[in-house]
């Protein structure tokens, strides 16, 4: 069975800079979509961003798009966010998840336990 | 970006009633729909994919149905552990799009 484990939240300022990493396991990594949500305190879920499995493909939410950059390392199955730009709405717990399916758009199952990053003065 | 919009905001419901948690979307998402439980601090699971099939350890009291704009989750009998927040979501157009949830309650 698959599993993800989140990394990389922190405390970071307005304007500035983050890097989330999410490391796969028992499961072919390099043949799935893979995706991050989000969800602010207290709120619902926020898809963010997806990946292809060889990494040639990427989309992005609206609110995040030219300031995320989603990436994999098929080598080391890893997935990673960078995150620039960050405003106080970015605020979240950030969940990696593999996307289920055929096609690029999927469901989302397993989920990492997800990070937090807070962006605040 | 195809909006879902999930009713009610709340449902309180007694241990062995049923659920029905409603899921529409602003246009046709056609069998591309997901329900996920969410409970208090934990990580969201995915219950249901394509409408109606029932992720793997999945009682067979959640069950999905629909098609289109309109879906239903229903939970036969609810038991102490499915008191949570439910969310649909749609995987049929980008962006991928969740609805806000209804949470379930005890009565």
């Amino acid at each position: 069975e698959g599993q993800l484990v989140d990394s990389g939240g922190g405390f970071v300022q307005p304007g500035g800079s983050l890097r989330l990493s999410c490391a796969a396991s028992g499961f072919t990594f390099n043949t799935y979509v893979m995706t991050w949500v989000r969800q602010a305190p207290g709120k619902g879920l926020e898809w963010v961003s997806a990946i292809s499995g060889g990494g040639d493909s990427t989309y992005y939410a609206d609110s995040v798009r030219g300031r995320f950059t989603i990436s994999r390392d098929n080598s080391k199955n890893t997935l990673s966010l960078q995150m620039n730009s960050l405003r106080a709405d970015d605020t979240a717990i950030y969940y990696c998840a593999t996307s289920g399916g055929v096609a690029l758009r999927g469901w989302f199952d397993p989920w990492g336990q997800g990070t937090l990053v807070t962006v605040s003065s | 970006e195809i909006v879902m919009t999930q009713s009610p905001a709340t449902l309180s419901v007694s241990p062995g009633e049923r659920a029905t948690l409603s899921c529409r979307a602003s246009q046709s998402v056609s069998s591309n729909l997901a329900w996920y439980q969410q409970k208090s601090g934990q990580t969201p699971r995915l219950l249901i994919y394509d409408v109606s099939t029932r992720a793997t350890g999945i009682p067979a009291r959640f069950s999905g149905s629909g098609s289109g704009t309109e879906f239903t989750l229903t939970i036969s009998s609810l038991q102490s552990d499915d008191f949570a927040v439910y969310y649909c979501q749609q995987y049929n157009n980008w962006p991928l799009t969740f609805g806000g949830g209804t949470k379930v309650e005890i009565k």
